[in-house]
């Protein structure tokens, strides 16, 4: 089946020690989302990418990084995680500019941060 | 800057009741909106998603509508099951730059057997 899939599914760093989330999705979508998402609030874009085109938010801090090397995979790095950085990190993609452009999300990453 | 808002924050129901989701948001500029499904520790799951030229959407049990102009829409869950326990969010695509989605807070359900 088409899907979305993010490793790991539950991710355990200490404060300060470099962190990297993966997704990778089969749906062949140009688009890839990061979005960070605290206990009880709503989802929250980090950035996104559009094919190669790295899109970053305003407000999201230079300690979250991206990478896409390929349409498949899509990464976050968190240079130095702080305890503000516990959330669950979810992955989404779509088709840019399609009529019903809906977005499809992986299962997300449970991060920790001791 | 779209804020969207979801009331009630907590429903809790017994198990048949039809019950709606509401869902509000404050510019109507929008390109189509998402209702999504999200059990504890997990991912979105997409249940319905309404282009801005429709009115609703219907999926089983379930029925979305769309009022853009007064910025509302409501989730109608029929005849409520305990496995529909879940957190429901809504959220809408701008219809401007590159359409990103916005979230509410989401409402959470409970139906009790």
């Amino acid at each position: 089946d088409a899907m979305v899939i993010q490793n790991p599914r539950y991710q355990v760093t200490q404060f300060g020690k470099p962190v990297t989330l993966s997704c990778s999705q089969t749906l062949n979508h140009n688009v890839m989302y990061w979005y960070q998402q605290k206990s009880s609030q709503a989802p929250k874009l980090l950035f996104h990418y559009y094919d190669k085109d790295f899109n970053n938010e305003a407000d999201t801090p230079d300690n979250f990084q991206s990478r896409r090397p390929n349409t498949s995979f899509c990464f976050l790095d968190i240079r130095s995680p702080g305890l503000g950085d516990a959330a669950m990190y979810l992955c989404a993609t779509s088709r840019a500019f399609e009529l019903y452009n809906e977005q499809f999300f992986g299962p997300g990453t449970r991060l920790t941060v001791l | 800057k779209q804020e969207v808002t979801q009331i009630p924050a907590a429903l809790s129901v017994p198990e048949g009741e039809n019950l709606v989701l509401n869902c509000s948001f404050t510019d109507s500029a929008i390109y189509n909106l998402q209702w999504f499904r999200q059990d504890p520790g997990k991912g979105l799951t997409s249940l319905l998603l309404i282009q801005s030229s429709q009115r609703e959407q219907t999926s089983g049990r379930l029925n979305a509508s769309l009022d853009k102009s007064s910025g509302r829409s409501t989730l109608y869950i029929a005849a409520s099951q305990p496995g529909d326990s879940a957190t429901y969010l809504c959220a809408v695509k701008e219809n401007t730059g590159f359409q990103k989605l916005v979230f509410g807070t989401g409402t959470r359900l409970l139906v009790s057997p």
